[in-house]
């Protein structure tokens, strides 16, 4: 059973770079054809997905954060991670990596990590 | 981008009663409809898969149904436990997008 797991700094200030890493474990990360998402959410707020990318590195974006956004994959590391440029309050949210298979019916997200909540203030 | 509208936003049950929550979207999505049970400080769990199919472990008063543009996600026999927020989420198309989240509220 694949598991995620959240990482990286809780504070960041205006106008600098959130970084987060999203690690795997009860799998490999580079075995299979997989979507691997991050999707945020700000406190008492519905969820946004931010954009994914494949196993074999292709990404896709929310037009909404494409321009400041970067989902990249390290197999060695059975990694995924995030960054987002100029950030501002508005991107303060509990991050969330999720997974799915990629391919015809298995488009849902499951699993999820248990999230990682991101402040960005001065 | 499509939209996801569910309805209502909150709604206060008692335990035993039947609960309907519905999402509509703004245009057609098959059957590429999957539902959400988030509880406090917890991340979202899978509920049900495009539209009506079960999910391993999720209690059988949990069901879905719809197609095209409407969807329903029916709880028979509410229990304490299903306090929670629920999402549907549609991935028919990119950007993957989720309702505004369905509040329910056990008396």
């Amino acid at each position: 059973q694949v598991q995620l797991q959240e990482s990286g700094p809780g504070l960041v200030k205006p106008s600098q770079t959130l970084s987060l890493n999203c690690t795997v474990s009860g799998g490999s990360i580079g075995s299979g054809d997989y979507h691997w998402s991050w999707i945020r959410q700000p406190a008492g707020k519905g969820l946004e997905w931010i954009g994914h990318i494949q196993t074999s590195g292709s990404t896709n974006y929310n037009p909404s954060l494409k321009s400041r956004v970067t989902i990249s994959i390290d197999t060695s590391k059975n990694q995924f991670s995030l960054k987002l440029s100029s950030v501002t309050a508005t991107d303060t949210a509990v991050y969330y990596c999720a997974s799915n298979v990629a391919g015809p019916g298995t488009a849902h997200f499951d699993p999820w990590g248990r999230g990682t909540l991101v402040t960005v203030s001065s | 981008e499509i939209a996801l509208n569910q309805s209502p936003d909150f709604q206060s049950v008692t335990p035993k009663e039947k609960v309907t929550i519905t999402c509509r979207a703004s245009q057609s999505i098959g059957t590429s409809l999957h539902w959400y049970q988030q509880k406090p400080d917890q991340s979202p769990k899978l509920l049900i898969k495009y539209a009506s199919q079960s999910i391993s472990g999720v209690p059988s008063r949990f069901s879905g149904s719809g197609s095209g543009t409407d969807f329903t996600l029916t709880i028979n026999g509410l229990e304490a436990e299903d306090a929670a927020t629920y999402y549907c989420h549609q991935s028919n198309t990119l950007p993957r997008t989720f309702g505004q989240g369905t509040k329910l509220e056990i008396k």
